[in-house]
């Protein structure tokens, strides 16, 4: 079965300095993987996406995160917090399924801290 | 290309009303999810559609939720009677069938019905 770890509930930076929020999955197969950025009252923003090509993925707003399949992680990373970047984050893990197509699986989600 | 599409944004009801939220998914994309994110917590599935057929509902608590797709495009989701625990943002989202490429599409959201029951 397919899970999603997001290992923090909450981080809080400084302005300026690295952003690292960590996600590990669960997974029988070969996932994709998102991570979706949800600021106040708003829906939510696909930030970037790993389907099976590069393990190094970018996305929008300098956000990256690197695949890797031996530590079942899929860690979201910026090297200078904005004030913008304070918001709720989600990882999610998708298959394929032959009878129902994608089936999504969310974390529950790491809330950032942008301190000036 | 138009995102998802939903409405009301925002809406007010007391226990036991009847409330009814619509989304109108980006155009050609077989499967519509509908969310129940509580404040606080990720989004939680509630049913998911293939076109107009249901593939998962088994978060959905059928005696008070419904949902249906008609034609496969716009889709409605009500709740009869609804309860103070009901009050939540409804999340509604897309993505394209990803058999027919055989790789994984992200889903698209749209901006969500802010419920609040009294």
């Amino acid at each position: 079965a397919q899970s999603v770890t997001q290992l923090d509930s909450h981080v809080s930076v400084s302005e300026g300095t690295p952003v690292l929020l960590r996600c590990n999955y669960s997974s029988s197969y070969s996932p994709s993987l998102f991570w979706y950025v949800q600021h106040p009252n708003k829906g939510l923003q696909l930030l970037l996406k790993y389907t099976s090509a590069a393990t190094l993925v970018k996305g929008i707003n300098g956000f990256e995160a690197e695949f890797k399949k031996s530590e079942t992680s899929f860690h979201l990373t910026k090297p200078s917090a904005h004030m913008s970047d304070a918001a709720e984050y989600f990882c999610v893990v998708s298959d394929i399924r032959t009878d129902t197509g994608n089936q999504f699986y969310f974390g529950t989600g790491t809330s950032l801290t942008v301190i000036p | 290309e138009a995102g998802v599409a939903q409405s009301p944004r925002y809406k007010i009801i007391e226990k036991r009303q009847s409330v009814a939220f619509w989304c109108n998914p980006i155009s050609g994309h077989a499967t519509l999810y509908w969310y129940q994110q509580i404040l606080g917590q990720g989004p939680k599935l509630l049913i998911q559609f293939q076109n107009n057929g249901v593939v998962d509902d088994s978060q959905l608590p059928k005696d008070r939720f419904s949902a249906e797709r008609l034609k496969g495009v716009d889709s409605t989701l009500k709740i009869q009677p609804a309860k103070l625990e009901d009050s939540a943002v409804y999340l509604c989202a897309s993505s394209l069938d990803p058999r027919a490429s055989g790789r994984a599409s992200e889903q698209f959201f749209g901006p969500g019905t802010r419920l609040t029951v009294l």
